[in-house]
């Protein structure tokens, strides 16, 4: 089956650093990856969509200059939270789309992001 | 825009016993999917089963099976034989022309032995 990798699991960071999560597709092409974010007990929240070779496309509310996107190939997307306060510590998970047109999407493991 | 709605923040099941677990959408498009997903404490999201809208016939995954109502816009999940490991937290997903799934809040899902 198809495989996203996550990585890393959980970091934790000082307030004012920036850290990159990144989102890889293992066994198939992604041109559209999407990031999550979940808070405990919630549910999970659409942050951007990331599309290969191009800009991203954030939600309402997201700051893209906060959450730096990248999708440089189509089976990395990475994710840079800049300048990071305790109130970006939240859970973040990527999914990808296989390229063909399937309908399922596969998720990463996702990421623990502690700000301290 | 879409939404999607679990009203059932809780649920409880006796062990090889069998529950129902509720899902509403709203939607204007013609096409779309809808999923559910489990999120184990581990937090890694695993589909359970997906339904294409223009499919009539309920889908089925070995003790996991969906009530498709198009027109009431409900999905509903049923899990027989209910077991020890389906203790998670279920969440019904909506996926429409966008590619991005949209989740409902979610169903904390408790198996009593």
């Amino acid at each position: 089956g198809a495989v996203v990798s996550q990585h890393p699991s959980w970091v934790i960071c000082k307030s004012g650093t920036s850290v990159k999560i990144e989102c890889r597709s293992l066994d198939f092409q992604a041109t559209t990856m999407f990031w999550y974010r979940q808070f405990p007990k919630q549910s999970l929240m659409l942050m951007a969509t990331s599309n290969e070779g191009s800009k991203a496309t954030y939600e309402q509310g997201v700051e893209k200059d906060k959450f730096l996107i990248n999708h440089a190939s189509l089976t990395l997307s990475t994710l840079t939270v800049t300048s990071a306060h305790p109130e970006d510590s939240s859970f973040y998970i990527c999914s990808a789309r296989d390229r063909r047109g399937k309908t399922e999407a596969f998720f990463g493991q996702g990421t623990r992001l502690t700000v301290v | 825009a879409q939404t999607v709605t679990q009203s059932q923040p809780e649920m409880s099941v006796q062990e090889a016993e069998t529950v129902t677990l509720s899902c509403t959408y709203d939607t204007s498009e013609s096409d779309y999917y809808l999923f559910w997903y489990k999120q184990p404490p581990s937090r890694q999201m695993i589909l359970v089963i997906r339904q294409e809208a223009y499919k009539q016939q309920n889908a089925t995954e070995n003790r996991f099976s969906v009530n498709f109502q198009k027109a009431a816009k409900s999905f509903s999940l049923k899990i027989s034989d209910s077991q020890l490991g389906d203790a998670a937290m279920y969440f019904c997903a909506y996926g429409g022309s966008q590619g991005n799934l949209i989740f409902g809040k979610g169903t904390k899902l408790s198996v009593k032995p």
